[in-house]
């Protein structure tokens, strides 16, 4: 088990949808991240939140959009996606301090028909 | 450009056969070295944090090191629950905030 979840574990979706990834931590983490994995490659990052602001955003398409309510929760929008846009999408989160590590999710499954 | 390599792709050991994966690094302001484990379908779980060059961390059978321009996971005596893959990933500042480099990763398979 792992101190940030994800929801839902699995999601599969049309291109015409409309849907949205959860995640939440509950360790006092103030910065919480986005990452997309696609099979037998390493997690590529999307998003960054610090201190419920948006800090770093890796040119991700529009289509994909990020909200952090509070500093608990980190969801990520998705809209008009794309066959290529199913991956692993992966959350995680850390203290905000310049050596602090990761703490990943065990991810969403997401697959675009 | 920020590079994180990492080698052997793939590793397939025999239990109890130690050996070394490596991680080599070209970054501006290396903030921290962080070595993962990720099972398949699962997220990255952390192992280590390495700071700086000369460091060494030990968990269990696994013993990670650091130089200026690489670093090491030593596998001792491996056993078949060690079987995944390996991630590397570095910190590097990005305005006020760090970004988190990964490397392509070593699939390790410990056969009984």
């Amino acid at each position: 088990d792992t101190e940030v979840t994800q929801t839902p574990k699995h999601l599969v979706m049309g291109m015409t949808n409309k849907k949205s990834l959860k995640c939440e931590q509950h360790m006092g983490h103030r910065a919480m991240y986005w990452y997309k994995q696609k099979a037998k490659k390493p997690p590529e990052l999307m998003f960054v939140y610090s201190y419920e602001k948006l800090s770093i955003n890796e040119s991700v398409p529009s289509r994909f959009s990020p909200e952090c309510p509070n500093s608990s929760l980190l969801n990520l929008h998705l809209h008009a996606l794309q066959p290529e846009d199913s991956a692993l999408y992966l959350c995680a989160s850390s203290h905000s301090g310049p050596n602090s590590p990761l703490h990943f999710g065990n991810g969403t499954r997401l697959t675009v028909t | 450009e920020d590079q994180v390599t990492q080698s052997p792709e793939a590793l397939r050991l025999q239990e109890g056969e130690s050996s070394s994966l490596n991680c080599s690094y070209t970054v501006s302001g290396l903030r921290g070295l962080f070595w993962y484990r990720q099972d398949p379908g699962k997220g990255p779980e952390f192992l280590f944090t390495l700071y700086s060059a000369g460091e060494e961390k030990e968990k269990e059978r696994l013993k990670a090191t650091l130089t200026k321009k690489e670093s090491f996971l030593h596998i001792t005596a491996p056993k078949p629950e060690d079987s995944a893959t390996y991630l590397c990933a570095v910190h590097v500042p990005r305005g006020a905030t760090n970004k988190l480099i990964f490397g392509t990763g070593t699939l390790l398979a410990v056969q009984p």
